[in-house]
């Protein structure tokens, strides 16, 4: 069984504007991270966020971490048509390193 | 280009025939992971090494695979009577958490192999 659910499944949005998307997660854990995958191919590490860790930035990528709600959120801003795939987060659980995998959010940029 | 590889990328094959997957991870790292993806699903973690030392396999995994990686550098993956059911994307990551300047456990992936059985 997968670790993380996103929501949502799917999201469609326009060129420039911002991209949100939320995953939550059953366990402890020991970092979250986010990956891109574009259509049939493997996947992209975005970002690494720790447990004791809040937030972070990453150029246009800002994620949030809520260990009491066992949550995080990705946001994209002023998407781009280049930002068109699916986004994995990945909770890596204490003592563990392999990573265990949402079921996604599909985001499509409509130029 | 010292990312991670995997040969090949498309495998169709009939039931019951077996599979061999092979992964040339990034070189310096010592953990090797595999991952199978299906249809609308994200990764699901199979097994990993530590260096040549096969550490952990997950329940998904049958008797039917099994996956080496001697001498702690390439890894395969192989899949004998093959059915319906393992036709998925095989993934391969490596990471190297122990390394000095390394970010905690992030892996890098490789472009997957894509299984088809007929």
């Amino acid at each position: 069984s997968q670790q993380g659910e996103e929501d949502p499944q799917a999201l469609s949005i326009q060129e420039g504007e911002n991209a949100t998307m939320n995953c939550s997660y059953k366990t402890s854990i020991n970092n979250l991270q986010w990956y891109r995958q574009n259509s049939g191919r493997g996947l992209v590490h975005l970002i690494l966020i720790r447990s004791n860790e809040r937030e972070k930035h990453s150029g246009r990528l800002r994620v949030t971490l809520d260990t009491s709600k066992k949550s995080s959120s990705l946001l994209i801003t002023a998407s781009r048509a280049a930002d068109t795939a699916s986004y994995f987060c990945a909770t890596d659980l204490s003592n563990d390193y392999k990573l265990s995998f949402g079921a996604g959010t599909t985001v499509t940029v409509r130029a | 280009d010292t990312g991670v590889s995997q040969d090949p990328r498309h495998k169709i094959t009939k039931r019951g025939q077996n599979v061999t997957f092979r992964c040339d991870p990034i070189s310096e790292h010592n953990r090797l992971y595999w991952y199978r993806q299906t249809l609308g699903q994200g990764p699901e973690f199979l097994t990993y090494f530590q260096n040549e030392a096969q550490l952990e396999k997950s329940r998904l995994l049958s008797d039917r695979f099994s996956a080496e990686r001697p001498k702690g550098s390439f890894s395969t993956l192989e899949i004998q009577r093959t059915e319906q059911g393992d036709s998925a994307m095989y993934l391969c990551a490596s990471s190297s958490p122990e390394a000095a300047g390394a970010t905690y456990n992030e892996q890098f992936f490789g472009p997957g192999t894509r299984l088809t059985v007929l």
